[in-house]
């Protein structure tokens, strides 16, 4: 069973309009939980690192919220933009193990239209 | 600054045949990374290094050998590429070992095995 579940696993959302993306996580303890932005081609771009004290992080129009107490994630977009068109990919990192014992959703993939 | 580079882009292989995928990176990160991707999971790791001449498995590793004599190089090699090994391949490193070092991704190699 995979230990991070991301919903929805897709959406299509109009320019300028808000959308939030939910990760639901198994891995405990953990040390942090990440948000990665893949574009269509490229390779995961970090967009922000939440320690499991963290409640919350923001990079620019992005806002990620941590809830360790439920395992629940969700990454905030605001006023979106052609550009947000991506996978967004949620990743927990366990205790104890750095990068190498990551676990990884399979993404949410967002189309913004205009 | 060039960061971390994968070739190449594209490869186009026969059941059988030895392939060779190449990263590097020109940050001196201490630890790299080989992962694939599929559709329907995650990212999944192959084989890890923590420095030069250390390396180890990953999740996946069966069919996939790895060396790093420098620091800057990790190739992967698959000794006898199989069709099921059709994926997309990223590398990565990280500054250190530490459970909330960032980590980065080069762009991908795409491979198909006929």
């Amino acid at each position: 069973k995979n230990q991070v579940e991301q919903s929805p696993q897709s959406l299509i959302i109009l320019e300028g309009k808000n959308c939030t993306l939910q990760c639901n996580y198994t891995v405990s303890p953990f040390s942090n939980l990440r948000w990665y932005k893949q574009d269509t081609g490229r390779g995961p771009v970090s967009l922000t690192i939440m320690t499991f004290s963290e409640n919350t992080k923001s990079n620019g129009r992005y806002t990620a919220t941590l809830d360790a107490d439920t395992k629940q994630s969700s990454l905030h977009i605001t006023a979106s933009q052609l550009s947000d068109s991506a996978s967004y990919i949620c990743v927990v990192s366990p205790v104890y193990y750095g990068n190498n014992r990551l676990a990884f959703g399979k993404g949410n993939q967002v189309v913004v239209i205009p | 600054d060039a960061g971390i580079t994968q070739s190449p882009r594209y490869k186009i292989t026969e059941t059988g045949r030895q392939v060779t995928l190449m990263c590097h990176q020109t940050w001196s990160h201490s630890y790299m990374f080989w992962y694939r991707q599929d559709l329907g999971h995650g990212l999944r790791l192959i084989y890890y290094s923590a420095a030069a001449d250390i390396t180890d498995k990953g999740e996946v590793p069966d069919g996939y050998v790895v060396s790093r004599s420098k620091t800057e190089n990790f190739p992967l090699t698959l000794e006898s590429a199989t069709r099921s090994q059709t994926s997309v391949y990223f590398c990565a490193s990280s500054e250190s070992g530490g459970t909330n070092e960032k980590l980065f991704f080069g762009s991908g190699t795409q491979l198909s095995v006929l």
